[in-house]
């Protein structure tokens, strides 16, 4: 079965600077693909960003970057420049491509609640 | 705007009353999935579709009905609510072809008491 691990429960980080959420997976599939999302406290579900794990790039997308790491499973969000709108709750999430059911589930981590002080 | 929307934003059921909770989109998504988010923990996939008529049970489909008569449409049925169904329901939406489930509804925070 797969796993999704954040140990942060919370986060706390300046304005202007960097942050790094943690993300560890657990699955023994080749083939799978790891998302980010943003939740505010409005509590709507945004998509921040993918990672396919034959990527050989770690994925960006604008102030946000995903470090994969393949052998340690591992699929650190990166949020540079950090803003106060950047306060919400965020999840990773992963779903694998071996066909069948499995491939329509996402299965998520608990989350990290992220603070950006001014 | 397009978009995946659901209805009712909030709702408090009396236990063992029936409910249907409303998502439609409008981008002519094959795939469309209903999620529980409960506190502590991350979303988990109740029931999911791959297109009109086609409906399978996703991590904890217990106490939830779902039918697709229509690419837009995919309800979630309550039979006989439970206190333990208290949740916020997020349904999602995803293109064929795409490994993104990318569209997410607003939610539903539904309450049973």
């Amino acid at each position: 079965a797969q796993k999704i691990t954040q140990t942060q429960p919370g986060m706390f980080v300046q304005e202007k600077e960097a942050v790094t959420l943690d993300c560890t997976y657990d699955t023994s599939d080749q083939s799978y693909g790891l998302f980010w999302y943003k939740q505010p406290s409005s509590g709507e579900m945004i998509f921040l960003i993918y990672q396919g794990s034959y990527d050989e790039q770690n994925a960006t997308e604008g102030r946000y970057s995903l470090n994969f790491q393949k052998a340690r499973k591992s699929a650190n969000l990166v949020i540079s420049a950090s803003q106060l709108g950047d306060s919400a709750m965020y999840f990773c999430a992963m779903r694998r491509y071996k066909g069948g059911g499995s491939n329509y589930k996402l299965t998520f981590g608990k989350g990290t609640l992220l603070t950006v002080n001014p | 705007n397009a978009g995946v929307t659901q209805t009712p934003k909030f709702q408090v059921l009396k236990t063992g009353q029936s409910m249907t909770l409303q998502c439609a989109q409008d981008m002519n998504h094959e795939y469309m999935s209903w999620y529980r988010q409960d506190p502590g923990m991350g979303l988990r996939l109740i029931h999911y579709s791959v297109g009109a008529g086609i409906t399978d049970q996703g991590e904890v489909p217990n106490g939830y009905n779902v039918s697709r008569s229509t690419t837009e449409d995919f309800p979630l049925r309550l039979l006989s609510a439970a206190p333990s169904q208290t949740s916020v329901y997020f349904c999602a939406s995803r293109e064929q072809g795409t490994p993104l489930e990318a569209f997410f509804g607003q939610g539903t925070r539904l309450t049973v008491v």
